[in-house]
């Protein structure tokens, strides 16, 4: 099983922020934190990952809590094409659980 | 530049057949994963490869699973005596340094359909 817990889905309207989290309590102090999301018929992508600072990339931002027992994806200004599934999972694991589908409505 | 491609794109395949699924990664990329992914979940590590060694097939499920990457580069997936269950899509991730912190990047997949 994942070592990563997600909601089964999130919604958010088209423009908005939107906050999607993560936890992962057993981490240990060598994972990274990866996110990937999947598009409809396509493979899983690459959105951005950490270790312990918050990182920012052109896609969106990771914050990480404190203890690293979880962390939060954030998407400064959802669009219809954000609309999929994502994925939070431990680089040193590479478990993908069920993932959060995000629903963006216009 | 080329990304990781996967053939065939579909594949069907009648029960009891054997199947072989390729994967190409990027150039120059050291890792190579794969994974199997049931409708509506999300993707299972089957095995990884660092250059042409398999260095985890602990998510292979049976051994009718069998993957090779004999030049590290192409791998192959084969599936013998499928069965229904082993209906899926398979995706193939590769990633540039050989450890498992590095960033993944994966194929299109290949559906499988066992009738």
């Amino acid at each position: 099983d994942a070592k990563t817990t997600q909601p089964n889905s999130m919604e958010s309207n088209e423009e908005e922020p939107v906050h999607l989290p993560c936890n992962h309590s057993t981490i240990s102090g060598t994972d990274y934190i990866h996110w990937y999301r999947q598009l409809p018929s396509q493979g899983p992508e690459y959105v951005i990952h950490g270790l312990t600072s918050n990182v920012n990339n052109r896609m969106a931002s990771l914050a990480i809590a404190e203890d690293r027992k979880s962390s939060t994806l954030i998407l400064h200004r959802a669009t219809l094409r954000d609309a999929a599934v994502y994925y939070c999972i431990l680089s040193l694991d590479m478990r993908f659980g069920a993932g959060t589908r995000l629903t963006v409505k216009p | 530049g080329a990304g990781v491609s996967q053939s065939p794109r579909y594949k069907v395949a009648k029960r009891g057949q054997d199947v072989a699924l390729r994967c190409d990664p990027i150039s120059g990329h050291v890792s190579l994963f794969w994974y199997q992914q049931a409708l509506g979940q999300g993707p299972e590590f089957l095995t990884y490869f660092q250059n042409e060694a398999q260095l985890d097939k602990s998510g292979l499920p049976s051994d009718r699973f069998f993957a090779e990457r004999p030049e590290g580069s192409v791998s192959t997936l084969k599936i013998q005596r499928t069965q229904q269950e082993d209906s899926a899509v398979y995706l193939c991730a590769s990633s540039l340094i050989g450890t498992r912190t590095d960033t993944q990047y994966f194929g299109p997949g290949t559906r499988l359909t066992v009738l």
